[in-house]
């Protein structure tokens, strides 16, 4: 398995600026979890969704922040506009539910964000 | 509420054992997962522990306590490879917050040869 795949691994951007994120995570794992990861608030859960449904999204900063599931193998967080501020690692997980398995989440390498 | 507590930042020589330790105060726990995280990489999972006791694995075991809200992580025979953040993070039971977990700050392991 190709693993959590996330694009683009690095972005650099101007404020102002709107920028996409976007995630494919394990084929067949139900749950998708997108992370903020920065030195000074460590790993933070922005938004979750099951089966392409947003969860919670008590995560997500503000109202700059959106995230979409169309599918069950995309997704995407945008913000608009970018702030310096929303300078952090970005990391997509997913994980599968069940019985039988634990409910182990699965990283993908990151989107690492530079907002000038 | 959850809150997860781990040390900042530890540091051992190679070689050497280490133990990581990590308290929870969280709502309907169901069990207790360690990540390890190294610079500039995603977390990779380590473990997960879901009754009392200690499960090994390789160079590395990991206990947990429910009564005493308490984990730990230890880390045997340490390599300099073993340099990393380690995270604890809490799932809960199944209800409204099914399939999300709780991290902690991680603790940033540094070894000296």
């Amino acid at each position: 398995d190709a693993g959590v795949i996330q694009s683009p691994r690095h972005e650099v951007t101007e404020m102002g600026q709107e920028v996409t994120l976007r995630c494919k995570p394990i084929s067949g794992h139900d749950y998708l979890f997108w992370y903020r990861q920065t030195m000074m608030r460590g790993l933070e859960l922005l938004i979750y969704f099951n089966n392409n449904v947003p969860i919670d999204d008590s995560g997500m900063p503000e109202d700059r922040f959106s995230a979409k599931m169309p599918n069950a193998s995309f997704s995407t967080l945008k913000i608009q506009p970018s702030e310096p501020r929303d300078s952090a690692v970005y990391f997509c997980a997913s994980s599968l539910i069940s019985r039988l398995v634990t409910d182990t989440q699965y990283f993908g390498p990151g989107t690492r964000l530079t907002v000038l | 509420g959850q809150n997860i507590d781990q040390p900042t930042e530890m540091t051992a020589t190679e070689g050497a054992i280490v133990q990581i330790n990590c308290t929870y105060q969280t709502s309907g726990f169901n069990g207790l997962f360690w990540y390890q995280q190294h610079a500039g990489e995603a977390p990779t999972f380590l473990s997960y522990n879901v009754l009392d006791g200690l499960e090994e694995k390789g160079r590395f075991s990991s206990f947990l306590s429910r009564s005493k809200g308490y984990s730990y992580l230890l880390l045997k025979e340490l390599q300099m490879k073993d340099s990393a953040s380690y995270l604890c993070a809490a799932t809960t039971d199944r209800g409204s917050t099914l399939g999300r977990l709780y991290f902690g700050r991680g603790t940033q392991l540094t070894v000296w040869p």
